[in-house]
């Protein structure tokens, strides 16, 4: 069946620095891609998404491009901040939109040291 | 103005009790979804209803029952609760089919804490 792999976590890093999460997946069909952001305490809010090959989500600068060659969907961003200390969590889009399922990672823990 | 919103947000409660989990949508989404998120927050899909018909039904304990009276509205029922019952759980709503927008949006979630 399909499925979500992420790399695990914590991801420790000092602010400013450079970050990749990376995040693979194994689909049949075309699947929409999602990063969705869980900060303590507080539920999943979607941090960016791509529904198709080479598309490129974005969004409060964080960046992920939707590779089909690699089934890829790796998370960026080029200077993080304490702000950005959270579990990230990876998704696909199930069954080719019959019932829009998400199927998730098992998430990865970034924290952001000042 | 919220958009998914689930009461309770916290609950604890002894083993063997029945307890329910509201959760409303003000998005005009006509499908909704139950997740549960383990100790270790792994997310998975429990159940799913879209315009009050059950679509997704994972391999879940009869104990739980969800129920939709309508769009907005989608409760969920857990009967004679076990201690592996705790865990975070979360609503979600989106558009399904057409041309629209199929993005799911998550409530707050509700922590329930079996004792």
């Amino acid at each position: 069946g399909n499925s979500v792999t992420q790399m695990e976590g914590p991801v420790t890093l000092s602010e400013e620095a450079f970050l990749t999460i990376n995040c693979t997946y194994t689909a049949t069909g075309y699947p929409s891609l999602f990063w969705y952001v869980q900060y303590p305490g507080e539920g999943l809010q979607l941090l960016l998404k791509a529904t198709k090959a080479d598309d490129k989500g974005s969004n409060k600068g964080f960046e992920a491009t939707y590779r089909k060659e690699t089934t890829s969907f790796h998370l960026e961003k080029g200077s993080v901040q304490v702000s950005d200390s959270a579990v990230y969590f990876c998704a696909l889009s199930d069954d080719g939109g019959a019932t829009n399922k998400l199927i998730f990672g098992t998430g990865t823990l970034l924290a952001v040291q000042p | 103005d919220t958009a998914v919103s689930q009461t309770p947000k916290y609950l604890v409660t002894q083993m063997g009790n029945d307890k329910s989990i509201k959760c409303e949508q003000n998005l005009g989404h006509d499908t909704m979804y139950w997740y549960k998120q383990d100790s270790k927050k792994f997310l998975k899909i429990m159940f799913s209803y879209n315009n009050k018909e059950l679509i997704i039904n994972e391999t879940v304990p009869n104990r739980f029952s969800p129920k939709s009276p309508d769009k907005a509205h989608l409760n969920l029922h857990i009967n004679s609760l076990e201690l592996g019952d705790s865990a975070v759980y979360f609503c979600a709503s989106s558009f399904l089919g057409g041309l629209r927008e199929e993005t799911q949006y998550f409530g707050p979630g509700t922590r329930l804490l079996v004792l």
